[in-house]
């Protein structure tokens, strides 16, 4: 069955360091979510992405879509305490999303 | 403001027992799921709806079993609950088509 596959599991930060983490599925995705989810709390939508290499921007976090629409990233610019939590890439197919592992981001001050 | 709400956000049960997660939406949308959320394994669809009456299976069906009797309730249902159930478990519910789902706070079942 499809797959999503995201790296890495776990990443620690110095506060104002970048962040990327990385989504990759076995098959060809028609859209791909992301999500992030604080400790303790439930998974919140950020942004979709569903044209072949497509890039969006939300302040300090830059989600590109690749061209094959295969993969994508998140990448945070000089990470805050609040960008605490993980981050998770789901994958659309015409039903539903299957969603990666997940990156938890620590973010030290 | 939506929401998505989940009737326990923490549940103790014994090995065996029937167990019912409830699951409401407010938003009027047709498409509802039930994921579990386990340490490593991100988040595995259980089962999902369409919409009313309608249920399709996840990738992890197996000891569960869903209702959907109406558009704004979609129940879960561990037929016997067993020790390797005890996870947390997440109720979403989207507009039908390419949206981003929305989130219940979740239950956290525990079966001893």
């Amino acid at each position: 069955g499809q797959q999503v596959m995201q790296i890495p599991q776990y990443q620690h930060v110095q506060e104002g360091e970048d962040f990327t983490t990385y989504c990759n599925s076995s098959t060809t995705l028609s859209n791909i979510q992301w999500y992030k989810q604080r400790p303790g709390g439930h998974p919140v939508f950020l942004i979709q992405l569903v044209k072949s290499g497509e890039v969006k921007k939300q302040k300090r976090l830059t989600f590109q879509f690749g061209e094959a629409k295969k993969n994508s990233s998140l990448h945070i610019t000089a990470t805050q305490t609040t960008d605490v939590g993980t981050y998770f890439c789901a994958g659309g197919d015409t039903d539903k999303l299957i969603f990666g592992t997940g990156t938890r981001l620590q973010v030290f001050p | 403001d939506v929401k998505v709400t989940q009737s326990s956000r923490y549940l103790v049960k014994r090995t065996g027992e029937k167990v019912f997660l409830e699951c409401v939406q407010d938003m009027d949308h047709e498409n509802m799921f039930w994921y579990r959320q386990d340490p490593g394994l991100g988040l595995r669809l259980i089962y999902f709806s369409y919409d009313v009456k309608m249920k399709e299976k996840g990738d992890i069906p197996e000891g569960y079993s869903v209702s959907r009797e109406k558009k704004e309730r979609f129940s879960l249902i561990l037929e016997s609950a067993s020790t390797n159930q005890t996870s947390m478990y997440l109720c979403a519910s989207r507009k039908q088509g390419n949206y981003g789902y929305t989130f219940g706070s979740g239950t956290r079942l525990t079966v001893v």
